[in-house]
């Protein structure tokens, strides 16, 4: 298994551009998020999903959107980048709700200027 | 107040020292997780508990829900364990909120 993949690795924005970052699992996890990482912060949650189809805010999800159409997949789209977005994403799957073991993509580092 | 603290933020040992991290929460949890990231960034599980002691290795993980707290010790530590180690209580529908970290440096 591959486990939770992620692309690009590194990506610079421009302020007002959109891009998509991707995020795959093969596990056949119902439950995917994504967080943003920055210096002298834990990770913070933005997006989740308990399932294809349901999708929810977590504690930052502005300026982000995302969708799960199916259990594979789960993209984070940024609708018109900020400086304020420059950090390092996260995605991360866990088999189901409560008590499961999370598995974390590589990351992507993205810089908005 | 954080709702997740841990300590010490940066703790540098010689090889072969005993490590102690702690956790203290303050939300209501159905499990913790300990979190290590590697100085290139990738994130992995080292142990999700509820209750009592868990061991992998050189790495002991224990939880006291009455107080809110959390420990992990790296016995006999080597450089290797050099990481970003994170506490991560979980709260109900599978919400992790996430400490700040621990800077382990562990040198030969």
């Amino acid at each position: 298994n591959a486990g939770v993949t992620q692309t690009p690795k590194f990506q610079v924005l421009k302020t007002g551009q959109s891009m998509t970052l991707q995020c795959a699992q093969d596990m056949n996890h119902e439950y995917m998020s994504w967080y943003r990482q920055d210096p002298g912060m834990g990770l913070r949650l933005i997006h989740y999903s308990v399932g294809a189809g349901i999708t929810d805010q977590g504690e930052v999800p502005n300026g982000y959107n995302v969708s799960r159409s199916t259990t594979e997949d789960f993209p984070l789209r940024l609708l018109s980048a900020a400086p304020s977005q420059t950090s390092v994403y996260f995605c991360a799957s866990s088999l189901g709700l409560a008590g499961n073991e999370q598995y974390f993509g590589p990351g992507t580092r993205l810089t908005v200027t | 107040k954080n709702e997740v603290e841990q300590s010490p933020q940066n703790l540098t040992a010689q090889e072969g020292e005993f490590i102690t991290i702690n956790c203290s929460y303050s939300v209501g949890i159905s499990a913790l997780h300990w979190l290590q990231q590697h100085p290139g960034g990738g994130i992995v599980s080292l142990f999700m508990l509820s209750s009592g002691k868990k061991k992998h290795g050189r790495l002991i993980a224990t939880i006291n829900i009455q107080e809110k707290h959390s420990s992990l010790h790296i016995t006999a530590s080597h450089p290797r364990d050099s990481a970003v180690y994170i506490c991560a209580p979980e709260t109900s529908g599978s919400r992790l909120t996430f400490g700040e970290g621990t800077q382990l440096t562990v040198n030969p």
